[in-house]
């Protein structure tokens, strides 16, 4: 089947500390992966994406390649702010539906 | 981006009422539009997807009848929670997709809590 398993939270970083959430997918066929965000309030929005292996999906500093050998799909970012406080989910589109993961919050203090 | 507005973004209500969730896209025609719930520390979970004009396709355990939805428009979907208990109290959300984008808009998410 597809599922998605994210990193849990929460996650409580420094300004300028780098950021890793771990994804990992199980999909059959060939899936879209995804990075959305949610900020308080607001619903999710594309964060990045990337349509097949070795894509490197990029937005506001923040990075993910797709990896198929090791089926992840892992969040980077070099250096956080703290705007970027936020719920992140990982999520894979294969056909016409979507599969997300439970979602990591991030919270950067000053 | 497009624009996707859910309302209302919270909602108490009594044991045994009914409650209706509205979606609608702001600046596109919405040809399809999925419905989400997720339960505390787990993931969103599509309940059912629905087509302008045709009647909603619910994923298996998903109970039709507790959960109506309405895609009357290209621009609106309806989610009514009928006769609401306890354990329906959820995060639902919806999103909305153009015809043949590759990419859905969310909306803001509905927080109900039924005591």
């Amino acid at each position: 089947g597809n599922s998605v398993t994210q990193m849990e939270g929460p996650v409580t970083l420094s300004e300028e500390a780098f950021l890793t959430i771990n994804c990992t997918y199980t999909a059959t066929g060939y899936p879209s992966l995804f990075w959305y965000v949610q900020y308080p309030g607001e619903g999710l929005q594309l964060l990045l994406k990337a349509t097949k292996a070795d894509d490197k999906g990029s937005n506001k500093g923040f990075e993910a390649t797709y990896r198929k050998e090791t089926t992840s799909f892992h969040l980077e970012k070099g250096s956080v702010q703290v705007s970027d406080s936020a719920v992140y989910f990982c999520a894979l589109l294969t056909g016409n539906q979507f599969y997300f993961g439970t979602g990591t919050s991030l919270t950067v203090i000053p | 981006g497009a624009v996707v507005s859910q309302h209302p973004s919270w909602v108490i209500c009594k044991s045994g009422t009914s409650v209706k969730i509205e979606c609608r896209s702001l600046d596109f025609q919405a040809t399809t539009m999925f419905w989400y719930r997720q339960f505390p520390k787990q993931s969103l979970m599509l309940m059912a997807t629905s087509n302008e004009g045709s009647k909603a396709t619910y994923e298996q355990g998903v109970e039709k009848d507790k959960f109506l939805i309405n895609h009357a428009s290209l621009t609106l979907s309806t989610l009514t929670v009928t006769s609401a208990h306890p354990e329906d109290s959820s995060f639902y959300i919806c999103s909305a997709e153009a015809e043949g984008a590759s990419e859905a808009f969310f909306g803001q998410g509905t927080r109900l809590t039924v005591v």
